[in-house]
């Protein structure tokens, strides 16, 4: 059973536009959330995180919103651009568990000029 | 600054032989760790370290044997390679502090024919 979820294999957005990648989780141990950016052929790079005693953290046109209660976190791009287009992955970590990663499915994001 | 790097690049291999995975960070990172990225499922975790000497099984670590002598090295050793193996393999490291980032390697393409 997948812990860490990514439900929209893929999303198109305009350029200049906001982008908005989403992920729920199910484990209520998670106490740091992820996103990594992935281009072809690349390893995924670190995006930006969150700590669950936070409900938001900013990063230039990056956003991450946790809602605990809800057990869902989002990335916000804005603006979007056309080099932004990646596979974007949501990962979750718990204390205690040496912060081993659980990584969701991952979503295409694909930003049209 | 290399950061994470894996060798080889790509791979194929016939079933039933075996080989090694090369990883090796130089940012003198305690954590280290393998994954598997399977297509929709996102990346998954085989083995990590917490340090030289240690190990423990990820998610799913059937198959696979890893070692670390050294704070540097963490490779990943198919004994007896089978086409559910075939998949793109990364390697991570980070930091001993909790909330640090993982960073991966460009990762090995691995096919099991």
């Amino acid at each position: 059973d997948q812990q860490v979820k990514q439900n929209s294999p893929s999303l198109s957005v305009q350029e200049g536009r906001i982008s908005i990648l989403n992920c729920d989780y199910t484990n209520s141990m998670f106490d740091y959330f992820l996103w990594y950016k992935k281009y072809p052929a690349e390893g995924p790079t670190f995006l930006i995180s969150i700590s669950s005693i936070k409900d938001k953290n900013e990063d230039g046109r990056f956003t991450v919103f946790l809602n605990k209660s809800a057990k869902h976190l989002s990335l916000h791009i804005v603006p979007s651009q056309p080099g932004d287009s990646a596979v974007y992955f949501c990962a979750a970590s718990a204390s205690g568990s040496a912060r081993q990663l659980t990584f969701g499915s991952g979503t295409q994001l694909t930003v049209l000029p | 600054n290399a950061g994470v790097t894996q060798t080889p690049k790509f791979q194929v291999l016939k079933t039933g032989q075996s080989m090694t995975l090369q990883c090796a960070q130089d940012m003198n990172h305690e954590y280290m760790s393998w994954y598997r990225q399977d297509p929709g499922m996102g990346l998954r975790l085989i083995h990590y370290s917490v340090g030289a000497g240690i190990t423990d099984q990820g998610e799913v670590p059937n198959g696979y044997n890893v070692s670390r002598s050294t704070t540097e090295d963490f490779p990943l050793r198919l004994l007896s390679a089978a086409p559910s193996q075939t998949s793109v393999y990364f390697c991570a490291s980070r930091g001993g502090a909790n909330n640090q980032p993982q960073h991966f390697g460009d990762g090995t393409r691995l096919s099991i024919l």
